[in-house]
């Protein structure tokens, strides 16, 4: 079955960057476009983007343009979102999710990365 | 980029009760919109792709409706299990957006 297993809580400094992952099973790797979905405590959900991991074509959000970097390691089956120059603004859950086919939805989602900014 | 406006942002609900939430685009989408439905501490789920397709293993108690600018997710015979934050996500512009959300809480 497919799974998507992001890495742990991380604590940056603000200015930092930090690299999340996602690792994916269940399915080949190549067939899904990847995207990211980021969810500030307590509030709604933002998408920032997507990558396709055959290719590496990389589709953001305008807003997210300079902040994240979508990347996948094609030997591991994992799909990776560095996010940098860290603010508190940027202190909340990132959630990698995968759709299987243009029109299906949002269908298997990782648990989620909560990364905290603080000094 | 395209607003999705949800009301109500809660709802005061009891079990057994129809449940109906909107779901409105500041632009023409299509029925290029999905339902999510979130629990506490937990990743979103989908429920209704497509504007009115119900996916896998979804219970035919959850209904999505609508084209245009306008949808709708009804939840007929509300259950406890279904208390959570639901959201609406349009896919046919970029960037893609989600709706602020609609809140059920018990009575």
């Amino acid at each position: 079955q497919v799974n998507l297993l992001q890495s742990g809580a991380a604590l940056v400094k603000p200015g930092a960057s930090v690299k999340l992952s996602c690792k994916a099973s269940g399915y080949t790797f190549t067939d899904y476009y990847i995207h990211w979905v980021k969810q500030s405590h307590g509030k709604s959900l933002e998408w920032i983007g997507y990558i396709n991991p055959n290719s590496d074509y990389t589709n953001y959000n305008e807003k997210f343009k300079s902040k994240a970097t979508l990347t996948v390691d094609k030997s591991t089956n994992t799909a990776y979102m560095e996010l940098s120059r860290l603010t508190s603004e940027d202190s909340a859950t990132y959630y990698c999710t995968i759709v299987v086919y243009y029109g299906l939805g949002f269908a298997y989602w990782g648990q989620g990365t909560l990364v905290t900014v603080s000094s | 980029n395209t607003v999705m406006t949800q009301s109500p942002t809660s709802m005061f609900i009891s079990v057994g009760d129809r449940v109906t939430m909107n779901c409105k685009a500041s632009q023409n989408v299509g029925t290029n919109v999905d339902w999510y439905q979130q629990k506490t501490g937990q990743s979103p789920k989908l429920l209704i792709y497509g504007a009115s397709n119900r996916y896998t293993g979804v219970p035919d108690r959850f209904t999505g409706s609508g084209s245009g600018t306008d949808f709708t997710l009804t939840i007929s015979n509300m259950q406890a299990e279904d208390l959570a934050v639901y959201y609406c996500l349009q896919y046919n512009y970029n960037p893609w957006t989600f709706g602020g959300g609609t809140k059920l809480e018990l009575k």
